[in-house]
C-alpha cells in the first residue's frame, strides 16, 4: 500500500521568510496530492492540492510542486505570517472514486515574529 | 452549507467503558471516513463507507471497534470496551463522488477521547 513520508517534522522561520515542506510517496499510481493545515484543536482544512497532470500550482502565497518521476511533492509558503503557524499534513491518493487517502505524519510550522 | 458535524466534541471515560461517536457528513457526500489521529501524528484511516457499505475496514480493530452507517448518511463509531491506548482524536470526514474531479475530503472538528 501507499506510504507517505514528510520532512521536516518541525520548522521554525522568521516572519516574512519562506517555508518549504517536502513529502515523498511510494505508490506510483497515486495521482492526487492535497495539503491540509491543522491549527491547534481544529479540524484539518484543505489549503491546496495538485493532480499528477500538472507540475506546479499556486494560490497567492502558497504553492505546491510535484515531481512524479521522483515521487515527491512540496509545499511552499512565501512571506510567512504568524497565522501560518500550524501543523501541515500532506496526503496521497489515487484520484478515483472512493480511494483512500494516506497522510504524512505532519510538520509543525512556527512563524516567529 | 454546514460542514461535517461530529459529537461529542470531548469525552472522558474510564477504561473498559463503552463510548460512541456520531458523525453527520456534508449533505450529498456519499463517501464517509473515520480517521484516528494520535497526538502529533497524521490521520490514519479506520473505516471508509461508500453510501451504507463499508468498503475498507482493514485498519479497524474489530475486537473492540464497530461502526455503522445506516441509510447511508449519518454514521456511528463505537468502542467497547475502551482501553487507555484509545485516547486520541476521532475524525470523521466526507467526500462527494464527482466524475473526473476526484474526491477532496472535508473533516469534522473531531471527537477528543480520553480514557482514564
Amino acid at each position: 500500500g501507499e506510504n507517505v513520508e514528510q520532512h521536516p517534522s518541525t520548522l521554525s522561520v522568521q516572519e516574512g521568510d519562506s517555508a518549504v515542506i517536502k513529502c515523498t510517496y511510494s505508490d506510483s499510481a497515486s495521482n492526487y496530492f492535497p495539503w491540509y493545515k491543522q491549527e491547534l484543536g481544529k479540524r484539518p482544512q484543505l489549503i491546496i492540492d495538485i493532480r499528477s497532470n500538472v507540475g506546479e500550482k499556486k494560490d497567492q502565497r502558497i504553492a505546491v510542486t510535484l515531481n512524479k518521476t521522483a515521487k515527491h511533492f512540496s509545499l511552499h509558503i512565501t512571506e510567512t505570517q504568524p497565522e501560518d503557524s500550524a501543523v501541515y499534513f500532506c496526503a496521497a491518493s489515487r484520484d478515483n472514486y472512493g480511494q483512500n487517502f494516506v497522510f504524512g505524519p505532519g510538520t509543525r510550522l512556527s512563524v516567529l515574529p | 452549507e454546514a460542514g461535517v458535524v461530529q459529537s461529542p466534541r470531548y469525552k472522558i471515560i474510564e477504561k473498559k467503558q463503552p463510548v460512541a461517536f456520531w458523525c453527520n457528513p456534508i449533505s450529498g457526500h456519499n463517501t464517509l471516513y473515520w480517521y484516528l489521529q494520535n497526538l502529533g501524528q497524521g490521520p490514519e484511516l479506520l473505516i471508509r463507507y461508500e453510501n451504507e457499505e463499508a468498503v475498507d475496514d482493514s485498519q479497524l480493530p474489530k475486537d473492540r471497534f464497530s461502526a455503522e452507517r445506516l441509510k447511508g448518511v449519518d454514521s456511528t463509531l463505537k468502542i467497547q470496551p475502551a482501553e487507555l491506548g484509545d485516547s486520541a482524536v476521532y475524525l470523521c470526514a466526507s467526500s462527494h463522488r464527482a466524475s473526473g474531479s476526484g474526491n477532496t475530503i472535508y473533516f469534522g472538528e473531531g471527537s477528543w477521547l480520553t480514557v482514564v
